[in-house]
């Protein structure tokens, strides 16, 4: 069983149109990341939210940590074809300081 | 701004062979973590270090084991390579080992296992 579950899995847009990622789980997490992944490369961190409630706003995107600290979304406004990559939600839950990483979501837009 | 090493970037080995992966934290980050990622699969956490003492373990091989240097960098060493340990090795590293401290992550190094 996945511990942090992101929808939708797969995304295909057109330039300009906004959409909203979610990560959700049954647990509650100290702190989550949001990453974005390149095939071959290493996740790039976007932003860390800690606080329940928290919004943080990175340009076009903005992330949500939910107020029990158990989900959050990431919405991107007016995509564009830069925005194209694999993104990751992972979070620290427990008393530890490892990463569980979300089931991602692939995201491709198109001119 | 400096980011986290890792050497090499890719590895090909033979079966039962063994493997010996670098990592270089951010300059003044104290806490080292490995992770392993199949294809097509999300990183799964494997060890942990902090001031040079294992902080946390996960789903680590016991053909794998790792260190961290008083330098603070860190190596993974793995034996009797097998087909399925395949797969990117990314380290991060932080400024500290608090729940709430980013990871930041290296570009990984694929292993290739023939």
């Amino acid at each position: 069983t996945q511990l942090l579950e992101q929808s939708p899995q797969f995304l295909s847009i057109q330039e300009g149109e906004n959409l909203t990622v979610y990560c959700n789980s049954s647990s509650v997490f100290s702190s989550l990341q949001w990453y974005r992944q390149e095939p071959g490369e290493g996740p790039v961190l976007l932003v860390t939210v800690v606080t329940g409630g928290e919004v943080k706003k990175l340009k076009r995107l903005t992330f949500q940590f939910g107020d029990a600290r158990k989900d959050s979304s990431l919405h991107i406004t007016a995509a564009q074809p830069g925005d194209t990559g694999l993104y990751l939600c992972a979070g620290v839950t427990g008393g530890g300081n490892k990463l569980t990483f979300g089931t991602g979501t692939q995201l491709k837009v198109e001119l | 701004a400096a980011g986290v090493i890792q050497s090499p970037r890719h590895l090909i080995k033979e079966k039962r062979e063994t493997a010996t992966l670098k990592c270089y934290p951010i300059p003044r980050h104290d806490t080292v973590y490995w992770y392993q990622q199949g294809p097509g699969q999300d990183p799964q956490f494997l060890i942990s270090f902090y001031e040079k003492m294992q902080s946390d373990k996960g789903s680590i091989p016991d053909r794998f084991s790792a260190q961290q240097f008083s330098d603070y960098h860190s190596e993974l060493n793995m034996s009797s390579l097998e087909l399925g340990d395949s797969a990117l090795y990314f380290c991060a590293s932080s400024l500290a080992p608090g729940s709430t401290d980013t990871q930041y992550f290296g570009p990984g190094t694929r292993l290739t296992v023939l």
